[in-house]
């Protein structure tokens, strides 16, 4: 399995409250990715990043904020969580080429905010 | 990016080939056709992907029409593990897709003894 490690794997907390979910790859892969999963969206693109200091928005960004100052290390925060934002978070890495598309997922991140 | 049709479940007994199919109509000439799946709680896999020509790996084989406005993934001896969502996707696997990949609904394949 592609060395992807997502932590926290479970995080209960409030609304109004920062959260940063960590994920951290071993694979030296140029390109990460964060999605959400919710019942009757499916996965949602967040954020991507193309490399150590480059990101840009997906399809679901407002609220959501990421980082990425080093190439294994690719930050997720939700600077005032809303209850909107209790989802599955799943993070992703793929590397440059002909086969780009092939995403290596984590095992992601369950968020309750209350 | 293409967008996709799929069944949204088929069942399919243990041993026997599971044959999922997937329209994509408005697909263009530089996008590709991408499998993932996603047990239950876990993160989505890749499984396969192609342009044109029938393509298998060890998981799976993808057959595509000659018009490339479909395409069947088939698992050709399906075991209780293989019980998934399968998604089906059609991307650009160039300029600035990015790995911006867009799941649907997919197909819930159920394999039963």
């Amino acid at each position: 399995d592609a060395g992807i490690t997502q932590s926290p794997r479970h995080k209960v907390t409030e609304t109004g409250t920062p959260v940063t979910l960590r994920c951290h790859q071993t694979e030296n892969h140029r390109y990460m990715y964060w999605y959400r999963q919710d019942p009757g969206h499916g996965l949602r693109l967040i954020h991507y990043s193309y490399g150590v200091k480059d990101t840009d928005k997906g399809e679901v960004s407002d609220g959501y904020s990421v980082s990425r100052s080093k190439t294994e290390d690719f930050l997720l925060t939700l600077e005032s969580a809303t209850s909107s934002q209790t989802s599955v978070y799943f993070c992703a890495i793929s590397e440059a080429g002909r086969g780009y598309m092939e995403l290596f997922f984590g095992s992601g991140t369950q968020l309750s905010v209350l | 990016d293409a967008k996709t049709t799929q069944p949204t479940s088929m069942d399919c007994a243990e041993g026997r080939a599971a044959n999922l199919p997937c329209n994509h109509s408005t697909i263009s000439g530089n996008e590709y056709v991408y499998w993932y799946r996603q047990i239950h709680s876990q993160g989505p896999q890749y499984i396969i992907h192609g342009l044109k020509n029938n393509e298998t790996n060890e998981m799976a084989s993808l057959i595509i029409t000659e018009d490339r406005k479909s395409s069947t993934l088939i698992l050709p001896h399906a075991t209780l593990r293989d019980t998934a969502v399968y998604y089906c996707i059609v991307t650009n696997a160039g300029g600035t897709s990015y790995g911006k990949l867009t799941f649907g609904q997919g197909t819930i394949l159920t394999v039963h003894p």
